[in-house]
C-alpha cells in the first residue's frame, strides 16, 4: 500500500533549527512535496524534490533520499510566524499526491 | 488573479440535504481535485479531473459525487448529507507535466452536517 508518515507534533524555540522527518512508501515515484499549513487556512507550496539531495530556499531547505524513502524539512531562524502544520506528500505513478497527516510545529518564544 | 474560489465558506447543514461545494479556477489547469481534511488524517483524496469531461475516483467517494463540464468548474455533490461528512473540504487544481504536479489549493468550505 501507498503510506506517509511524520510526526504528529514537534516543539522547537524561536530562533533554533528544526528538522521535520517524512518517510514514504507508494507505487511509483515522481516527487516528494512539502506544504505549510496555518490554522483555519490552506495549504501553501513550500519546496519539491525529485533528485536526492538538498534544495535549499532561504531559511527553509528539503533534503530526500529515494533509495530510503526518506526526506527532511528544515527550518533555520525559527520565526513565530514559523507555527503551522508542514505536510510532506509524494507523488505516485498516476501523478497524485499521496499526503501526510501533517506535523504541527509549535514555536516557543 | 484570484488562483481558486471556493463557495460557500461556511455551511450547517441539517442531515438529509442535498448540497453543492462550488470550486472555479482561473489559472487554465488541467487538473482539479477534492478533499476532505479531518483533525488527525491529513488530506483524504474525494474525486478528481485530469481533463475537463473526466472524473476519477479518489480514497474517499462515497457519498460524494463530481462533474468537469469545462476547465475551470469543478463542483462537488453530497447527495444526501450524513453527520460522518462533517469536516473541511479543499478544492485544489495543477498543471500535471511530465514529472511535476504542484497542486494550488482553494480557501476551503468549513461543513457542519447536524
Amino acid at each position: 500500500g501507498q503510506n506517509i508518515d511524520q510526526p504528529t507534533e514537534m516543539t522547537a524555540t524561536e530562533g533554533a533549527i528544526v528538522q521535520i522527518n517524512c518517510t514514504y512508501q507508494t507505487s511509483g515515484f515522481n516527487g516528494l512535496f512539502w506544504y505549510q499549513q496555518h490554522a483555519g487556512e490552506a495549504p501553501t507550496f513550500l519546496s519539491y524534490n525529485v533528485l536526492d539531495g538538498l534544495e535549499e530556499k532561504g531559511r527553509f531547505s528539503s533534503f530526500l533520499s529515494r533509495s530510503k524513502g526518506y526526506s527532511y524539512l528544515l527550518l533555520k531562524e525559527l520565526q513565530m510566524k514559523d507555527s503551522a502544520s508542514y505536510l510532506c506528500a509524494a507523488s505516485d505513478s498516476n501523478y497524485q499526491l499521496i499526503w501526510g497527516a501533517g506535523t504541527k510545529l509549535i514555536i516557543k518564544p | 488573479i484570484a488562483g481558486i474560489t471556493q463557495a460557500p465558506t461556511s455551511q450547517i447543514l441539517a442531515a438529509g440535504r442535498r448540497m453543492t461545494l462550488r470550486c472555479t479556477q482561473d489559472m487554465r489547469h488541467n487538473a482539479m481535485y477534492w478533499y476532505r481534511q479531518d483533525l488527525g488524517l491529513g488530506l483524504r483524496l474525494i474525486h478528481y479531473s485530469n481533463t475537463a469531461g473526466t472524473t476519477g475516483k479518489g480514497e474517499v467517494p462515497d457519498g460524494y459525487s463530481v462533474s468537469r463540464a469545462n476547465t475551470d468548474d469543478f463542483p462537488l455533490t453530497l447527495a444526501s448529507a450524513v453527520p460522518s461528512q462533517t469536516s473541511v473540504y479543499f478544492c485544489a487544481s495543477s498543471e500535471v507535466t511530465s514529472s511535476y504536479n504542484e497542486q494550488f489549493f482553494g480557501p476551503g468550505t468549513r461543513l457542519t452536517v447536524l
